[in-house]
């Protein structure tokens, strides 16, 4: 069975530009999480999606979006990039969310590493 | 606001003896709590959860204890192999509001 799959693996933006990760969650599971994970630290929480809908928000701007898809695979989008952006952006998926059963149990995906210059 | 810490960076044990790993966080409405092994390069691997309502959950060579009183979460590994020799990662989750937060790691090298 094919894990989480995320593209790019890796991406060098300039500042002011915008960017698109992809994810594609293990087959089976609706709901896909997105984390920043800057270097020395551990994943910071940015959004989870589950059945196309936006469930659970981490303290990151607006600039910050996403979206998933009806085949539960999911966009992670940034605009306006800053330097501080710079970092490994994790995709989790899981069976389901909130207090459904196992919702908590995320598998990550290898990650991709953007860089803004 | 780091509302799950861990204050260890790094933890050295020889390779057949016990690793422990801990962990603290701030809020009491926590559901679950998780720990994650992470290689370089790989995302990170989920190892084991433990319900708030619980204080052990174990799964063979790994054991976590929750103190709620103490906001205190320990990840122990017995016996420890070089193969677990990574970055553990401690994870608290939310059920309201969905919301994950993670420590920052800590380094464990198992020596052989």
């Amino acid at each position: 069975d094919a894990g989480v799959t995320q593209s790019p693996t890796h991406l060098i933006k300039t500042r002011g530009q915008q960017v698109t990760l992809r994810c594609s969650p293990i087959s089976g599971h609706k709901s896909v999480s997105w984390y920043q994970q800057v270097l020395g630290q551990g994943p910071q929480f940015i959004f989870q999606y589950y059945e196309k809908e936006e469930r659970g928000r981490g303290n990151f701007p607006d600039r910050f979006s996403a979206r998933q898809f009806p085949n539960y695979s999911s966009e992670l989008n940034v605009n306006a990039l800053l330097l501080g952006d710079s970092a490994l952006y994790l995709c989790a998926s899981s069976l389901g969310e909130g207090r459904q059963i196992y919702s908590y149990e995320q598998y990550f995906g290898p990650g991709t590493r953007l860089t803004v210059t | 606001d780091q509302q799950v810490k861990q204050n260890s960076p790094s933890l050295s044990v020889q390779e057949g003896r016990i690793s422990i790993l801990n962990c603290d966080y701030t809020n009491s409405m926590f559901d679950y709590f998780l720990w994650y092994k992470k290689y370089p390069a790989e995302g990170p691997t989920f190892l084991i959860s433990i319900s708030s309502i619980k204080d052990k959950n174990e799964d063979g060579r790994f054991t976590v204890f929750l103190n709620k009183s103490a906001k205190h979460l320990s990840l122990h590994i017995v016996p420890s192999q070089p193969g677990d020799s990574a970055v553990y990662f401690c994870a608290a989750y939310r059920s309201t509001g969905n919301q994950f937060y993670f420590g920052t790691g800590t380094s464990l090298t198992v020596i052989p």
